[in-house]
């Protein structure tokens, strides 16, 4: 079974550019998450997504934004792109549908976008 | 609010002697508790998790976590270290039970395991 896919690897961008980061889970996941990892900040939670539905936000600003579409890929977007937004973007998927987690409920990982900003 | 300290920002070992990578957590209510490692340029990738039973739970690559609630601790243990271990770990907590998938992670320790 194919993991966790994320396009583009690789991206740079220049301050105040927007950006579009793609990610396809691991078929039969419905349950996406988005995390940033910097060597500062280490990772931190961006959003959840189940069946289309955002479920939960981390402590981003409102540029960050992510949507969930029905065939379960999930797209963030940041706009007005800061020198401070780079960093690997990685997605998990897992099997949760909601409710008490199973112990089923494991998140699986990309290999991550790593997003340059100058 | 949960939350994960890995105290030790690097770990050495020699290839072949027993390693540990520490992890404390702070949760209210029952935990669940991963380990993940990531090698360069990559992803994280799941090593083991505990969510009930047995204390010692045995994961991939022949690693394993000892859970302690008493001391609230989660540590990664190798009895053989490799070279190709060396890598960054980290620890991550969940409350259970919860609405979310959420995964809180500590900042990370690299382990370098030397010939």
């Amino acid at each position: 079974k194919a993991g966790v896919t994320q396009t583009p690897r690789y991206l740079i961008k220049t301050r105040g550019q927007q950006v579009t980061l793609s990610c396809s889970p691991i078929s039969g996941h419905r349950s996406v998450s988005w995390y940033q990892q910097t060597p500062g900040q280490g990772l931190q939670f961006l959003f959840e997504y189940f069946s289309e539905t955002q479920r939960n936000k981390g402590n981003f600003p409102g540029r960050f934004s992510g949507r969930q579409f029905s065939n379960s890929r999930s797209e963030m977007n940041v706009s007005t792109l800061e020198l401070g937004d780079s960093a690997l973007y990685l997605c998990a998927s897992s099997l949760w549908a909601g409710g008490p987690t199973p112990k089923t409920d494991t998140q699986y990982f990309g290999p991550g976008t790593r997003l340059t900003v100058l | 609010a949960q939350s994960v300290a890995q105290p030790e920002d690097q770990v050495k070992v020699a290839e072949g002697n027993p390693l540990t990578v520490k992890c404390t957590y702070s949760v209210s209510g029952n935990p669940y508790l991963f380990w993940y490692v990531q090698y360069p340029n990559r992803g994280l990738q799941f090593l083991l998790k505990y969510i009930t039973g047995d204390n010692l739970v045995k994961g991939s690559y022949g690693f394993e976590a000892e859970f302690n609630k008493s001391q609230t601790s989660f540590h990664l243990k190798k009895p053989s270290a490799l070279v190709s271990d060396s890598a960054l770990y980290f620890c991550a907590v969940r409350p259970s039970p919860t609405g979310y998938s959420t995964l809180t992670f500590g900042k990370g320790t690299m382990l370098l395991v030397s010939p």
